[in-house]
């Protein structure tokens, strides 16, 4: 069974600094990952996606991840964060076997704080 | 282009009654899909359909049903509300396949009492 977590419910960071929020997935297949973005009171927005191309994902607003088989993860990053990134951010896998029907399986999320 | 949308956005029911949740999109797509979000749950997929006239269940279905009469639409009722039915409930469609992710409507606050 594929699964996902995030390893931290809460982050903050002050706004210049770098981000980090981890995300290790589980899937006995090889996965598509995706990392979306919540703003308070918004619906979701695709920040970036894997699909087996290159490891090092660039997504919108600066943000990239990294794909690592041997690890397991797909952590995002930022070099330098900014107030406005403050949201909620979810790690999301979608498995081999959900091709057909596209469903995801989401993590439970990790709320980014940026203080000024 | 609207994208995806969703009536009502928010909602106060009393236990027992019943609401019909409505979904559109205007991308054309095949997919689409009905999730809850509940604090430190993420989404969990309610129901989904793969095209017009289909659906079928996801993680938490119980307590919900769903039609999709036109490709467009995907609506969500609720026939008794129950308080543990209390939510934010996210409408989202998409193409499917491996690479093809899904986009999101606003949401629907519902809270019932």
């Amino acid at each position: 069974a594929q699964s996902v977590t995030q390893l931290d419910s809460h982050v903050s960071v002050s706004e210049g600094t770098p981000v980090l929020l981890r995300c290790n997935y589980s899937s006995s297949y090889s996965p598509s990952l995706f990392w979306y973005v919540q703003h308070p009171n918004k619906g979701l927005q695709l920040l970036l996606k894997y699909t087996s191309a290159a490891t090092l994902v660039k997504g919108i607003n600066g943000f990239e991840a990294e794909f690592k088989k041997s690890e397991t993860s797909f952590h995002l990053t930022k070099p330098s964060a900014h107030m406005s990134d403050a949201a909620e951010y979810f790690c999301v896998v979608m498995a081999m076997a959900s091709s057909n029907t596209g469903k995801l399986i989401f993590g439970q999320g990790t709320t980014l704080q940026v203080k000024p | 282009n609207a994208g995806v949308t969703q009536t009502p956005k928010f909602r106060v029911l009393k236990t027992g009654q019943s609401m019909t949740l409505l979904c559109a999109q205007d991308m054309n797509h095949e997919y689409m899909y009905w999730y809850r979000q509940d604090p430190g749950m993420g989404l969990r997929l309610i129901h989904y359909s793969v095209g017009e006239g289909t659906t079928a269940k996801g993680e938490v279905p119980d307590g919900y049903n769903v039609s999709r009469l036109k490709k467009q639409n995907f609506l969500l009722g609720l026939e008794s509300a129950a308080p543990s039915q209390t939510s934010v409930y996210f409408c989202a469609s998409g193409r499917g396949g491996l690479s093809n992710e899904q986009f999101f409507g606003p949401g629907t606050r519902l809270t019932v009492l």
